[in-house]
């Protein structure tokens, strides 16, 4: 199992260009997650999913989009890119949808906006 | 809300020194779970250990143990004779139950082992 997936692994983006962070998982989990790490501020959730067609709203989902279309995708779309949104990104999935498993990461997307 | 704090922003140690990292979490569910995941200067978060809320018992996994109390909402970590492979960044985070979803993190604690 290559586990939870991303790419790109860097990316520069000029101000207002759009682009979609790729993220896979060959589990079979029905729980994914996006994170942005920013220093000092820990990890905070922009959109989760429970399963595929189903999608909601963390802590800081301004500016970005998802969909889940299967089980195992779970893109984030920037729409407009702003200096704001440079950050370290991370995708998680897990198991079940209770709670109570960890969550599994990926390698982390890191990104700059100019 | 729920909410993890992680007080201590930076530790700094000798190898062989034994180290505490704290964690005080903020809940209004009686049944939630706690994590501790690792962040090694590569970058990647690795998970060290879940504990559900109704299990207090501490738990020892080689030099790395784990002191779990509801009392005061703490789940602190330790490491007994640290090394250099232990330097990295820590992170403490709540998960209520049913959720489905949010796992919320502590802002991290970054521990220097030094020769």
């Amino acid at each position: 199992n290559a586990g939870v997936t991303q790419t790109p692994k860097f990316q520069v983006l000029k101000t207002g260009q759009s682009m979609t962070l790729q993220c896979a998982q060959d589990m079979n989990h029905e729980y994914m997650s996006w994170y942005r790490q920013d220093p000092g501020m820990g990890l905070r959730l922009i959109h989760y999913s429970v399963g595929a067609g189903i999608t909601d709203q963390g802590e800081v989902p301004n500016g970005y989009n998802v969909s889940r279309s299967t089980t195992e995708d779970f893109p984030l779309r920037l729409l407009s890119a702003a200096p704001s949104q440079t950050s370290v990104y991370f995708c998680a999935s897990s198991y079940g949808t209770s709670g109570m498993n960890e969550q599994f990461f990926g390698p982390g997307t890191r990104l700059t906006v100019l | 809300a729920q909410k993890v704090t992680q007080a201590q922003t930076e530790i700094s140690v000798v190898e062989k020194e034994d180290v505490t990292l704290d964690c005080v979490y903020e809940t209004r569910d009686t049944t939630y779970y706690l994590f501790w995941y690792k962040q090694p200067p590569s970058g990647e978060l690795v998970f060290l250990i879940r504990r559900n809320s109704f299990d207090e018992q501490n738990e020892i996994s080689g030099r790395y143990s784990w002191n779990f109390q509801k009392s005061t909402s703490s789940f602190n970590f330790t490491i007994t004779a640290s090394q250099v492979v232990d330097s990295a960044v820590y992170f403490c985070a709540l998960r209520e139950i049913g959720t489905a979803s949010k796992l919320t993190f502590g802002t991290g604690t970054r521990l220097q082992v030094t020769l």
